[in-house]
């Protein structure tokens, strides 16, 4: 069972080219998630979807946008990176809004 | 004050010991509660729900009180591969699926 997938595994970006981190979970889980973690700060959330069609701000949600198109999907898109997005992202999912979360591999990206 | 709060430590302990954690959180109406697992350059995975009566996997013990508004996680007979950082993790509300996430506290075992 794959779970949660995440793509790329890492990437190195130039400040001010686009990209967008892929997240595909395949529990038919209701809500999905996406976080930031940096050394010091813990995780932060950036954007949620608690169904398809739905999405919310999460505490850092600025400079990015998140699509929920179906179930399964859950991207996040970077619209002109910067360094400060320097980070590594994690994709998580849960089968109700509220429940305990399973969290996808990561993606490291490191803005230059 | 910090919505959720651990001692991020390092706790260094012999294999074999018994070690305690505690997180405070700082809204009494938050509804559900957990401990996630998280080692070096991983993804955090949970470890176990914390229940209002306490609770008990194996070698694990979780433990809310409300009043006081912390939980608390007991880990007996430590073995090397605890060693990892332990994440204290709420919900505000429920149904919103807002988990708040602790910094985390580290653990080692030491042989």
């Amino acid at each position: 069972t794959a779970g949660i997938t995440q793509a790329p595994t890492s990437q190195i970006l130039a400040a001010g080219r686009s990209m967008t981190l892929r997240c595909t979970q395949d529990m038919r889980h209701n809500a999905m998630y996406w976080y930031r973690q940096d050394l010091g700060l813990g995780l932060r959330l950036i954007h949620y979807s608690n169904t398809a069609g739905t999405t919310g701000k999460g505490e850092v949600p600025d400079g990015y946008s998140v699509s929920r198109a179906n179930t399964d999907d859950f991207p996040l898109t970077l619209a002109s990176a910067v360094p400060s997005q320097t980070s590594v992202y994690f994709c998580a999912s849960s089968e109700l809004a509220g429940g305990s979360q399973f969290f996808g591999p990561g993606t490291r990206l490191t803005v230059l | 004050r910090k919505e959720v709060e651990q001692d991020p430590g390092p706790f260094n302990v012999p294999e074999g010991a018994t070690v305690a954690f505690n997180c405070t959180y700082s809204n009494s109406a938050s509804q559900s509660f957990f401990w996630y697992r998280q080692d070096c350059r991983k993804e955090p995975k949970l470890l176990m729900s914390v229940y209002s009566s306490g609770n008990e996997d194996g070698r694990f013990t979780a433990q809310l009180n409300r009043a006081s508004q912390y939980i608390s996680l007991l880990i007996r007979d430590s073995k090397l591969s605890d060693s990892a950082t332990y994440l204290c993790v709420v919900n505000m509300k429920s149904n919103t699926g807002k988990l708040i996430f602790g910094q985390g506290t580290t653990l080692q075992v030491k042989p």
